[in-house]
């Protein structure tokens, strides 16, 4: 069992509302990811980090941010949510890029905006 | 483009039964190809890794094969059980990025019948 975890794991939240989604890992992996996952769709990168203060953005593009102070600490906000924001958010860490890294999944956050 | 598709979409199969699940990819340059199982509500975790020169893994009941000419991965679970019901996504990473950048299939929804 991975230790990477996810805050809250749902969440139903009105539009316009500021939202932060936790994702915390005690592996001390550097580098973090943030997916974007619709039911019955593949899983879609939004954001990565390759450490503290680094991050990108990922393939598809999305409203939402994020930010990297602690190593450990990966959190992901949206300013104004909106009903297209409803989805299932993954977060994911690994020890290090590259094609033989094992990517450890949390949980996930099932955001449904009304 | 690279894409990886899989099939069926779906499958019902009753317990102690065997099955096979199929992936086609073209992501290329490859670098390796992951079986992912995620339950319900859950983020996935690996059941297997293959890289170029591997045909075939095995996990316990799950064993994995890969033909890299073809472009072709199945995974094959043998005996199934009431908790195998999940979904199983083929994940294919390449080698042209210092990313590692992976490639989700949108997964086989596998329920088991007591």
């Amino acid at each position: 069992e991975a230790d990477i975890y996810q805050t809250p794991r749902y969440l139903v939240i009105g539009t316009g509302k500021k939202i932060t989604l936790e994702c915390s890992q005690t592996m001390g992996h550097d580098k973090m990811y943030w997916y974007q996952q619709d039911p019955g769709m593949e899983l879609h990168l939004i954001h990565y980090s390759y450490g503290v203060n680094s991050t990108e953005k990922g393939d598809l593009s999305s409203e939402s941010t994020v930010s990297r102070i602690r190593t450990e600490h990966f959190p992901l906000t949206l300013e104004s949510a909106r009903p297209s924001h409803t989805s299932q958010y993954l977060c994911a860490s690994s020890e290090d890029f590259g094609r033989a890294n094992e990517q450890y999944f949390g949980p996930g956050t099932r955001l449904t905006v009304t | 483009k690279n894409q990886v598709e899989q099939s069926p979409q779906s499958l019902i199969i009753l317990e102690g039964k065997n099955c096979t699940l199929q992936c086609n990819y073209t992501v290329s340059p490859f670098s390796n190809l992951r079986w992912y199982k995620q339950d319900t509500g859950r983020g996935p975790v690996s059941l297997t890794i293959m890289t170029f020169s591997e045909n075939t893994k095995s996990n316990g009941r799950y064993t994995a094969t890969l033909d890299a000419d073809t472009k072709q991965s199945s995974l094959h679970i043998t005996a199934s059980q009431l908790s195998d019901s999940a979904s199983y996504i083929c994940v294919v990473s390449d080698r042209g990025s210092t990313l590692g950048r992976l490639y989700f299939g949108r997964g086989t929804q596998l329920t088991v019948w007591p």
